[in-house]
């Protein structure tokens, strides 16, 4: 079965620092997909970043870049320069079988000023 | 440029009531899911589609009935409401072209009594 495993329930980090939150995965497909999502207070989910499990390299949006290790099982989001909006939820994702999502349990980011 | 709409956004039900949940989606997508948050659980798949008159079921899909007779609609319906099913309710949207992300919601936040 497909799980998602994020082992940090809360993060802090102040203001323009960099932040990376964990996201271990298993499955037993070789073809799948990984997402970030950010959920802020306000409740809406936005999607941040896609990883895919044949991409050579790591994915990258804005401040936003994923690092992908394979062998490792891992999809890391590192958020480079952080600001206070990015305050909020955050969930790593895996596509099962390219439908539905498998979602983590989230870790919660606070920066502060 | 609705994307994907969910009503009601709140409704307050009676433990043993039963009521349906509409999901709508402009976007032509295949595949529909419907997720739901609960505090320090993320995001859990309740039940899917990957197209009009094909449905499946979820990590947690007791208590809950489906159906897909168009491709715009999903409706989940709570047979007969329980406390347990107290929860924020997502309704999402995706196509089957590798790498899109899913469209969710604004959700619905779901209380019984």
């Amino acid at each position: 079965a497909q799980k998602i495993t994020q082992t940090q329930p809360g993060m802090f980090v102040q203001e323009k620092e960099a932040v990376t939150l964990d996201c271990t995965y298993d499955t037993s497909d070789q073809s799948y997909g990984l997402f970030w999502y950010k959920q802020p207070s306000s409740g809406e989910m936005i999607f941040l970043i896609y990883q895919g499990s044949y991409d050579e390299q790591n994915a990258t949006e804005g401040r936003y870049s994923l690092n992908f290790q394979k062998a490792r099982k891992s999809a890391n989001l590192v958020i480079s320069a952080s600001q206070l909006g990015d305050s909020a939820m955050y969930f790593c994702a895996m596509d099962q079988a390219g439908t539905a999502l498998i979602f983590g349990k989230g870790t919660t980011l606070s920066v502060s000023s | 440029n609705a994307g994907v709409t969910q009503t009601p956004k709140f409704q307050v039900l009676k433990t043993g009531q039963s009521m349906t949940l509409q999901c709508a989606q402009d976007m032509n997508h295949e595949y529909m899911s419907w997720y739901r948050q609960d505090p320090g659980m993320g995001l859990r798949l309740i039940h899917y589609s990957v197209g009009a008159g094909i449905t499946d079921q979820g990590e947690v899909p007791n208590g809950y009935n489906v159906s897909r007779s168009t491709t715009e609609d999903f409706p989940l319906r709570l047979l007969s409401a329980a406390p347990s099913q107290t929860s924020v309710y997502f309704c999402a949207s995706g196509t089957n072209k590798g790498g899109q992300p899913q469209h969710f919601g604004d959700g619905t936040r779901l209380s019984i009594l």
